[in-house]
């Protein structure tokens, strides 16, 4: 089976301070990971991706993401967070390995940047 | 480049009535999935199609959903007879390939009103 947890329901951090997004998955071979936003009355937007390789992943609007097998997780991190940063984050995964050719979302976490 | 593209962005109708909805995905993409999103459950996984063939339905909840995918550029989701519960937005997301290591791309979802 393939799982992903988002322990935060919401995350608040002010801006120009780092931001960390926390995501842990459980998978039984090795996994594609992903980070998608979703702004109000919109879909999911990509924003990075870990398949193979670096274990840093860069990805858009300045999101950046470290793959840390040891420790099954996949965090979200800007070192500066700005208002429009503002938005739900999730975070998904799929076991290479497995049978499943399909994408587990984690239930989201809201992030909120105050001015 | 025209991204997914669903209508209507916005139903709302009377227990009992059908409901259809329709996703068109981006060119070329060859997977495309159905997804509702709740606020109780979060983002679910209905139906995926690889090449306009059903792979997984798993996660249709019951004999009153549908979907079909007639050609590459066209599927629709069907709710007959729709019930309150069914009030959600549902989300069209398209991929390349069946790998599952490419991104998917989501339209800006349907808001579906069951009164």
């Amino acid at each position: 089976a393939q799982s992903v947890a988002q322990p935060e329901d919401q995350v608040n951090v002010a801006e120009g301070n780092p931001l960390t997004v926390k995501c842990t998955y459980s998978v039984s071979g090795n996994p594609y990971l992903f980070w998608y936003v979703q702004y109000p009355n919109r879909g999911l937007q990509f924003l990075l991706k870990y398949i193979t390789g670096d274990n840093l992943v860069k990805g858009s609007y300045g999101f950046e993401a470290e793959f840390n097998k040891s420790q099954t997780s996949f965090h979200l991190k800007k070192p500066s967070a700005l208002v429009s940063d503002s938005a739900l984050y999730f975070c998904a995964v799929r076991d290479i390995n497995s049978g499943y050719s399909t994408l587990t979302f984690g239930k989201g976490t809201m992030l909120l940047v105050s001015p | 480049d025209a991204g997914v593209i669903q209508s209507p962005r916005h139903e709302v109708t009377e227990m009992g009535q059908e409901v259809t909805l329709r996703c068109k995905p981006i060119s070329g993409h060859n997977s495309l999935f159905w997804y509702r999103q709740t606020m109780m459950r979060g983002l679910e996984l209905l139906i995926y199609f690889n090449n306009n063939v059903p792979i997984d339905d798993s996660g249709m909840p019951e004999d009153r959903f549908s979907a079909k995918m007639p050609n590459a550029s066209f599927s629709t989701l069907k709710i007959q007879p729709s019930e309150p519960r069914d009030s959600a937005v549902y989300f069209c997301a398209s991929s390349l390939g069946g790998q599952g290591n490419q991104p998917q791309h989501f339209g800006d979802g349907t808001r579906l009103s069951i009164l």
